[in-house]
């Protein structure tokens, strides 16, 4: 297994332009979810999704939109690149059985550094 | 929502000695736990998990305990060693799945 996948591993983008970050996992995983890493903040949740077609917004979610057409994908779109996004971006997956309300362990990517000029 | 506070944001051990990080949450809805160690350019990984229908922990050198009451949870590693260096993140979790982190703790282990 590759566990979870993250593409790229680095990218600049201008102010303004758009480009997804891919996460793909080969675990059967249920539960999805991107997080953005700043200096001295830990990791704060963008959004997230208990299984293919559902998602949810996280703790900063302006800016970034998600979709979940398959469990093994869950791509991270930035409409319009700002400055503020800068950050390294990190995707994760669990399985969860949410109908025993059981969580699980998450796995991250290795994460995707971007800079946004 | 919910919020994590994590203490110390850096440690400085030598090795041998015990390091023990702490984290508060808020939530009363969350009920799984986990630490996390960070290495410099990867992804976090998970060390030592805690349900809320448990008090504590252990696994080899590390060990978790949980205080629901107090809403607090701390992270201990005894006989450190340099490979021990790295970021750790506490993290709180719901059934609902939206998991909020601690700020982080930077851990040195001096030989």
């Amino acid at each position: 297994n590759a566990g979870v996948t993250q593409t790229p591993k680095f990218q600049v983008l201008k102010t303004g332009q758009s480009m997804t970050l891919q996460c793909a996992q080969d675990m059967n995983h249920e539960y999805m979810s991107w997080y953005r890493q700043d200096p001295g903040m830990g990791l704060r949740l963008i959004h997230y999704s208990v299984g293919a077609g559902i998602t949810d917004q996280g703790e900063v979610p302006n800016g970034y939109n998600v979709s979940r057409s398959t469990t093994e994908d869950f791509p991270l779109r930035l409409l319009s690149a700002a400055p503020s996004q800068t950050s390294v971006y990190f995707c994760a997956s669990s399985y969860s059985n949410m109908g025993t309300r059981h969580n699980s362990p998450l796995h991250f990517g290795n994460g995707t550094r971007l800079t946004v000029t | 929502g919910e919020n994590v506070e994590q203490h110390p944001s850096t440690l400085s051990v030598q090795e041998g000695d015990s390091a023990v990080i702490k984290c508060t949450y808020s939530d009363s809805a969350s009920n799984y736990f986990p630490w996390y160690k960070q290495e410099l350019g990867k992804g976090p990984q998970l060390i030592i998990d805690i349900r809320s229908n448990v008090g504590e922990k252990k696994d080899q050198r590390i060990a978790v305990t949980l205080n629901k009451t107090a809403k607090h949870f701390s992270l201990h590693i005894t006989e450190t060693q340099p490979e021990d260096s790295a970021v750790y993140f506490c993290a709180a979790i719901t059934n609902a799945g939206k998991s909020t982190f601690g700020d982080g703790t930077t851990l040195t282990v001096k030989p």
